[in-house]
């Protein structure tokens, strides 16, 4: 069973300008997460989609984070404009669904570094 | 806020068990235990998960308290691959994790 794709793996940006992180989950997982890990801390819930709604963006910044999952199964992860506190590795995860007794399955993440 | 204490580190010997400590006192009776582990420069991988009884899989054994207020992750015979941050979490009725510092476990030979 292939795991949970991401791309790019890398991506150096200036301050002020976009970028946009792709993930592809487990076939047939209906929820689909991503987290931001800045270095030396665990992983911060972005985002959670349920299918193609999205579950839970209180810790989104919506000023300059979106987030969409249009058709319930890949999902575009966007920062416009980027700050260099954005500099993290992006990480995105599936679950087969919502709610207690799922496991979490992560891809390898995006690393962004922001200059 | 994480709902879990973890000790920041540990040390074990390979071949070995490791036994990775974490406090939940204020876990309620719907909330299950989740623990994962994140190797240097990789994603988090999902463990192993428990609600009131003690599991086992083909990577550990969670041994939880009958008074659910904490448990034990347990790797049965270390091997250097298993130098990793280890994340216990409680987990909440929507699926959310909420990630703490985690415990780092070193694996030395």
């Amino acid at each position: 069973e292939a795991g949970v794709a991401q791309s790019p793996r890398y991506k150096i940006i200036e301050k002020r300008q976009s970028v946009a992180f792709w993930c592809n989950p487990i076939s047939g997982h209906a929820t689909l997460y991503w987290y931001q890990q800045i270095l030396g801390q665990g992983p911060k819930l972005l985002i959670q989609f349920q299918n193609n709604g999205v579950v839970d963006d209180s810790q989104l910044p919506k000023d300059r984070f979106s987030a969409e999952r249009l058709k319930g199964v890949d999902s575009t992860l966007k920062i416009q404009p980027a700050k260099l506190e954005d500099s993290a590795v992006y990480l995105c995860a599936s679950s087969p669904g919502t709610g207690l007794g799922f496991g979490q399955y992560f891809g390898p993440g995006t690393r962004l570094t922001v200059t | 806020d994480a709902k879990t204490t973890q000790p920041p580190s540990m040390d074990c010997a390979e071949g070995r068990a490791a036994n990775l400590p974490c406090n939940h006192s204020t876990i309620s009776g719907n909330e299950y235990v989740y623990w994962y582990r994140q190797i240097h420069s990789q994603g988090p991988q999902y463990i192993i998960h428990g609600l009131k009884n003690n599991e086992t899989n083909e990577m550990a054994s969670l041994i939880i308290t009958e008074d659910r207020k904490s448990s034990t992750l347990i790797l049965p015979h270390a091997t250097l691959r298993d130098t990793a941050v280890y994340y216990c979490i409680v987990s909440s009725n929507t699926g959310k994790l909420i990630f703490g510092q985690g415990t780092t476990l070193q694996v030395k030979p």
